[in-house]
């Protein structure tokens, strides 16, 4: 399979805790993308990097979440102290960069399902 | 997109009908539309795209139509399938090429009658 790749799949964790989620873009793709979606609503943006440059951050990304894509390849989400409010699916997308003519056609992973108790 | 949070809209359809999904989006700058589909427990699976100088484009049974003057997007799948049943996302995005991000708009349940 050489879709974008998520780790773990499920999280289950206690309020206060750290977690941290791994993602595998499509090999080659340098944009990389993570959004989060709670139930019964569409994705919402929360980063994205071209290569290792972390290049947008939504609002929704308070400080206790950061993200890294240390090599350009794959990246990680961190996400300090969590709170009940965090339970939702984390979902990493990763597009090419086709130049001007070229959509930046965004594939996503199957996610990561976190539940904060 | 707004969300309808936990009720969504459904469309019930026959098996073999065609399928219309409907969606509205809020950007009249926006250069970019995708067609997504999610299975339960799965993430969102890209369907078709289309750019904003196009109003028509056609897949394998998808066919994809946009109306920039009234900002109306819709989704025609041909002689639905039971594997068909998900929940459609329309999305926007403000570049066609350029790294942004998307804009979800609010998701149809699509529900197959056998």
């Amino acid at each position: 399979d050489t879709g974008v790749s998520q780790d773990p799949r499920h999280k289950i964790t206690k309020r206060g805790q750290n977690v941290t989620f791994r993602c595998d873009p499509i090999s080659e793709h340098n944009r990389l993308y993570w959004y989060r979606q709670t139930l019964g609503q569409g994705p919402e943006f929360l980063t994205y990097f071209q290569n290792e440059a972390q290049l947008e951050k939504s609002r929704l990304l308070s400080d206790r979440f950061s993200a890294e894509r240390p090599k350009g390849s794959f990246s990680t989400l961190e996400i300090q102290r969590t709170e009940q409010g965090d339970s939702a699916m984390y979902l990493c997308a990763s597009s090419l960069n086709q130049g001007p003519l070229g959509p930046d056609t965004q594939y996503f992973g199957p996610g990561t399902r976190l539940t904060v108790l | 997109g707004e969300s309808v949070g936990l009720h969504l809209p459904t469309l019930s359809v026959q098996e073999g009908d065609n399928s219309i999904i409907n969606c509205a989006y809020s950007n009249s700058a926006s250069d970019y539309f995708i067609w997504y589909k999610q299975e339960s427990g799965k993430g969102p699976q890209f369907i078709i795209d289309i750019r904003s100088n196009m109003d028509k484009r056609q897949g394998q049974r998808v066919t994809v139509l946009l109306n920039k003057t009234v900002k109306h997007l819709s989704l025609q799948i041909a002689a639905t399938q039971p594997g068909d049943s998900a929940v459609y996302f329309c999305a926007e995005k403000p570049g066609y090429s350029s790294a942004s991000k998307i804009i979800f708009g609010s998701g149809t349940r699509l529900s197959i009658r056998p």
